[in-house]
């Protein structure tokens, strides 16, 4: 399909253990968003990307969360030592202009982080 | 205090009810406003915009009064397939677009 798609879609870890988790954006979709929505609250924005650019982390909770966009497309966020505080939905958003005027972000169906 | 607050809810409503959510923000520098609509274990998708004129989309109103930074939506004529969670959604300039949310309004339409 031509939506936003990531993986894997649900996650189970061991509480120390590293996890990956990848979003494939809207084909050229300049800006990419990651947000984190813990059960019933809304999402909360992690990071942002222009193209392979790191715009803004200042989401992001720890310093075991990092997260890239090395071509500008596919990304990577990544949580290290996993802890049980982690668990929650990650949605990956993109949309195709970056600027002030607002556009649309289109999200992906979220990966499912269940911490042990 | 949160960035932006709602009324968690539940609501729980019979068909053909009308129903108003509120939301209020504390950030003056936001800039553009939305509501959005997430199903169970689905991800948020867009249901409007807000404008300060007031806008309408069939049976959704939604409205903004930038001087109280509080925000609305309107449902009318309640159908079993509005029974989801609506997000109030804010950015604010500078902030590369990042949407801020609140926590969410749950809303259950029973036959």
């Amino acid at each position: 399909g031509a939506g936003v798609s990531q993986s894997p879609r649900y996650k189970v870890a061991k509480r120390g253990q590293d996890v990956a988790l990848r979003c494939d954006p809207i084909s050229g979709h300049v800006s990419l968003f990651w947000y984190q929505q813990a059960l019933g609250q809304g999402p909360e924005f992690l990071t942002y990307f222009q193209n392979e650019a790191q715009l803004d982390k200042s989401g992001l909770p720890s310093d075991r969360f990092f997260a890239e966009r090395p071509e500008g497309s596919v990304s990577t966020l990544k949580i290290q030592r996993t802890q049980q505080e982690d668990s929650a939905v990650y949605l990956c958003a993109s949309s195709f202009l970056p600027g002030q005027g607002y556009n649309e972000q289109f999200f992906g169906p979220g990966t499912r982080l269940t911490v042990l | 205090r949160k960035e932006v607050e709602q009324d968690p809810g539940p609501f729980n409503v019979p068909e053909g009810a009308t129903v108003a959510f509120n939301c209020t923000y504390s950030n003056s520098a936001s800039q553009s406003f939305f509501w959005y609509r997430q199903d169970c274990r689905k991800e948020p998708k867009l249901l409007m915009s807000v404008y300060s004129s007031g806008n309408e989309d069939g049976r959704f109103t939604a409205q903004l009064n930038r001087a109280s930074q509080y925000i609305s939506l309107l449902i009318r004529d309640s159908k079993l397939s509005d029974s989801a969670t609506y997000l109030c959604v804010v950015t604010f300039s500078g902030g590369y677009n990042k949407l801020i949310f609140g926590a969410g309004t749950r809303l259950a339409v029973h036959p």
